[in-house]
């Protein structure tokens, strides 16, 4: 069965330091790829997504991720967080060619301290 | 302001007694979807509506069923909540039913069963 799956549940960061988080998703075919934030008490949205050309994707507030498909992965990273990024972060697929069933991560609970 | 709109934040229901959470949308987006999230899971795709057309997905348990009498509203009824359907239940909208289509969600509906 497809599945996506977030390396890290809960990450605690001081501002000004990199973020990386994980997604390694499991599908043998061509997938499109999202990345959606959920900021405290808000509804799920759009980060940035991949569907094809440069593997490298920028989306809002400075964050960026890069498909790599030999790895199965869509690691999302921004070079300095600020205390605003504290969110929720979810990776999600959606295999091509069918309908639009996304397919979420469990989510990673990201914590900026000052 | 908020385009998919989800009533009511907290509900509480007795086990067994039926349910119905509700949603609406300003965007005039042909597919709505319902997810169900429970705690530290992955979101999970229940079913949709394109325009009218009901799409359930396999592994969704009769006892949740869905309403859509126009293009703005969108109902999720649980006919008898057990223990296990205590769950964030989301909406989300989109555009068209491509993979590629982004979703626009709801801020979510916390359901306890007592």
């Amino acid at each position: 069965a497809q599945s996506v799956s977030q390396h890290n549940h809960h990450v605690i960061l001081s501002e000004a330091a990199s973020l990386e988080l994980g997604c390694n998703y499991s599908y043998g075919g061509t997938v499109n790829l999202f990345w959606y934030v959920q900021y405290p008490g808000q509804h799920l949205q759009l980060l940035l997504k991949y569907f094809s050309g440069d593997p490298l994707v920028k989306g809002i507030k400075g964050f960026e991720a890069e498909f790599i498909k030999s790895k199965f992965s869509f690691n999302l990273r921004k070079p300095s967080v600020q205390w605003s990024d504290t969110a929720e972060y979810f990776c999600a697929v959606n295999p091509t060619g069918g309908y639009n069933k996304l397919i979420f991560g469990a989510g990673t609970r990201l914590a900026v301290h000052p | 302001d908020a385009m998919v709109i989800q009533n009511p934040r907290y509900q509480v229901t007795q086990f067994g007694k039926p349910v119905t959470l509700s949603c609406s949308q300003t965007l005039n987006h042909n597919v709505m979807y319902w997810y169900q999230q429970k705690s530290s899971q992955a979101p999970k795709l229940l079913f949709h509506y394109y325009d009218k057309d009901f799409n359930n997905e396999a592994d969704t348990p009769d006892n949740f069923q869905s309403r859509r009498p126009n293009t703005s509203f969108c109902f999720l009824d649980i006919r008898s909540p057990g223990l296990g359907d205590a769950a964030m239940y989301l909406c989300a909208t989109s555009f068209d039913i491509g993979g590629e289509e982004k979703l626009f969600f709801g801020s979510g509906t916390q359901l306890s069963v007592l």
